[in-house]
């Protein structure tokens, strides 16, 4: 069975543009959660998609956006790239309504540096 | 505001002894904790997880404690092992969070 799949692993972007990061969950996931790894930080908690929706967000700035598409699917959205935005993205799916006593599944993340 | 805490940014360890990694929590809503192991440049992986209805949960050489009283758990693993040298993520969830809380992780080595 497939685990959490990202892509790409490894982005470069200038200031100012935008990048999308990709993340398919494990079959029969719903859920998609999205965090972020900045050097020297845990992992800190951007956006949860669940049947399609958008249930739930940390506290990021709106340039900060996603979706999930009909076969559970995500992309994340960064527009307006900030140096600081440079940091590893992991994806992590579980079965439907969240996080209740299960444990996520993460992908292997995307590296994203902006120069 | 950390409700997550790991205040041990790194621990060293002699091959065959224990190691224990310590977390923290502020907020008493959560009810459910994990802990997951992170090589570089890969993906956090599941190590073992606790209810709030427990205080202590094995899983061969990992066993993690839960104190509720003093908001505080911990994860021990006898024996440690070089290959366990990792990054350790301690993380929290309640009831209406609907996603993890994950502390600034704690880098072990195990000394061979």
């Amino acid at each position: 069975e497939a685990g959490v799949t990202q892509s790409p692993t490894h982005l470069i972007k200038t200031r100012g543009q935008q990048a999308t990061l990709r993340c398919s969950p494990i079959s029969g996931h719903t859920s998609v959660y999205w965090y972020q790894q900045a050097l020297g930080l845990g992992l800190q908690f951007l956006l949860w998609y669940d049947e399609g929706e958008e249930r739930n967000r940390g506290n990021f700035p709106p340039r900060f956006s996603g979706r999930q598409f009909p076969n559970y699917s995500s992309e994340l959205n960064v527009n307006a790239l900030e140096l600081e935005d440079s940091a590893l993205y992991l994806c992590a799916s579980t079965t439907g309504q969240g996080v209740k006593n299960t444990e996520a599944f993460f992908g292997q993340g995307t590296r994203l540096t902006v120069v | 505001d950390q409700q997550v805490k790991q205040n041990s940014p790194s621990l060293s360890v002699q091959e065959g002894r224990i190691s224990i990694l310590n977390c923290d929590y502020t907020n008493s809503m959560f009810d459910y904790f994990l802990w997951y192991k992170k090589y570089p440049a890969e993906g956090p992986t599941f190590l073992i997880s606790i209810s709030s209805i427990k205080d202590k949960n094995e899983d061969g050489r990992f066993t993690v404690f839960l104190n509720k009283s003093a908001k505080h758990l911990s994860l021990h693993i006898v024996p440690s092992q070089p290959g366990d040298s990792a990054v350790y993520f301690c993380a929290a969830s309640g009831w209406g969070t609907y996603k993890y809380i994950f502390g600034t992780g704690t880098r072990l080595k195990v000394l061979a």
